[in-house]
């Protein structure tokens, strides 16, 4: 099975931060990656399809990049609204689904 | 407004057996992957199972192999999981999820299964 490894698994930043976290593979996966977003009690969120597409009715401020091994997610201008936990998902073998272990954005 | 709504969570005790059913509405059911994923408290995201428009494809995780059955009822839009022999590392929060080109597109909002004695 692929391994999904994130770091990191927390980070603490301020509003108006540019934030970056990494999503390593442990193999190839060409760009088959989805990033989502999880806040405390509730379910995830699509952020990130296809290691860059935006999911619709997500802010531009969310982008994601990378290809083969190495993907990241990066939040331009961090917002009140995004400090959650951030989960990468591997879909180039399936099955399984694998997801990264998180990565926590906190103040 | 694609809904996923999750029943059938509880307190079970070891060795004992739950279903779990997905209602799902708002989009053509019977053209998407359906899938389950859990997350067990304070822990991340892990996949569970697997089940293709037509049922002809299905997939669990080895976690889960020969104690779960993932099915679907295209008519009544509805996808289910049979849990059976729950141990306690079962329990978690069970995602109904719904799967398009690699990523899960839609989640419920989760039922929460508790494996104790």
């Amino acid at each position: 099975d692929i391994q999904m490894t994130q770091s990191p698994s927390s980070v603490s930043a301020s509003v108006g931060d540019r934030v970056t976290i990494t999503c390593r593979a442990s193999q190839g996966i060409s760009s088959w990656l989805a990033w989502y977003q999880q806040k405390p009690g509730k379910a995830p969120k699509l952020l990130i399809y296809a290691a860059s597409s935006l999911q619709s009715g997500v802010p531009s401020r969310f982008s994601g990049s990378g290809s083969g091994t190495d993907f990241t997610l990066t939040i331009s201008s961090l917002q009140p609204e995004d400090f959650a936990t951030y989960y990468c998902q591997q879909a180039n073998s399936f099955p399984p689904l694998t997801f990264g272990g998180g990565t926590k954005v906190e103040i | 407004e694609v809904q996923l709504v999750e029943s059938g969570g509880g307190l079970v005790k070891p060795g004992g057996s739950l279903r779990l059913s997905c209602a799902a509405s708002g989009f053509t059911f019977s053209s998407y992957s359906m899938n389950w994923v859990r997350q067990a408290p304070g822990k991340g995201l892990e996949w569970v199972s697997s089940i293709s428009s037509s049922s002809s494809y299905i997939y669990y995780a080895d976690s889960v192999k020969g104690r779960f059955t993932i099915s679907r009822d295209n008519a009544k839009n509805s996808l289910y999981l049979q849990m059976n022999s729950l141990r306690a590392e079962d329990t978690a929060v069970y995602y109904c999820a719904r799967k398009i080109m690699g990523a899960i597109d839609y989640w419920g909002q989760g039922t929460l299964v508790t494996v104790s004695s």
